[in-house]
């Protein structure tokens, strides 16, 4: 089945660090990619999604680029800031009319000022 | 503004006790989710439906039910509750189709089963 890995569960950076969290994927076709972002107490929220191989998706500073080839949506921001810190969760949606949507286990950034 | 409300917010229950959790959604969307999140797992889909009258199983359906009885509603049911499904657990709503699939959740329900 269609499976999302991200491999940092925690990162720790300091104000206007470079922000690397890296999202490989699993499933056929062209699935929908999606980053989400939960604060606490709170629902995760869309940041952003890509749905064609290259496309890149972006918002609030953060962006990320649908890479087939590699089956990667890596998510980047330049310059992180201490209201960036929260739960980053990539996901897909699967292709062929599949409405089933798959999280990776999330990444908690914490950001010191 | 997309609007996903989960009841109750806080549960208790006991071990082999029956539980609901209740979702309403007034996006009219056609599709719903149930998950569970837990430290390590992140978000896992228990059941999802595509419209009234369905449920399909998701990723960990084992020891739950859905009903979908409208577009608006969509419970989960613990017919008998265990420890191990002490957990927080999210409701979401979204459209169909290839270019939308936005989810919308809900606040989140905090279920202790002792």
């Amino acid at each position: 089945g269609d499976s999302v890995t991200q491999t940092e569960g925690q990162v720790a950076l300091s104000e206007e660090d470079f922000l690397t969290i890296h999202c490989n994927y699993s499933a056929s076709g062209y699935p929908t990619l999606f980053w989400y972002v939960q604060y606490p107490g709170e629902g995760p929220q869309l940041l952003f999604r890509a749905s064609r191989d290259k496309e890149k998706g972006s918002s609030r500073g953060f962006e990320a680029t649908y890479d087939k080839g590699t089956t990667s949506f890596h998510l980047r921001k330049a310059s992180v800031q201490e209201s960036d810190s929260a739960v980053y969760y990539c996901a897909l949606r699967g292709d062929y009319g599949n409405e089933k949507i798959t999280f990776g286990a999330g990444t908690k950034l914490t950001i010191k000022p | 503004e997309a609007a996903v409300t989960q009841s109750p917010r806080n549960k208790v229950a006991v071990t082999g006790g029956k539980v609901t959790l209740s979702c309403n959604q007034t996006n009219n969307h056609n599709n719903m989710y149930w998950y569970r999140q837990d430290t390590g797992h992140g978000l896992r889909l228990i059941h999802y439906s595509y419209g009234a009258g369905s449920t399909e199983k998701g990723d960990i359906p084992d020891g739950y039910k859905a009903s979908r009885p409208s577009q608006e509603n969509f419970s989960l049911i613990l017919e008998l509750a265990t420890p191990s499904q002490t957990s927080v657990y999210f409701c979401a709503s979204g459209d169909r189709g290839r270019d939308t699939g936005q989810l919308y959740f809900g606040e989140g329900s905090k279920l202790t089963v002792l």
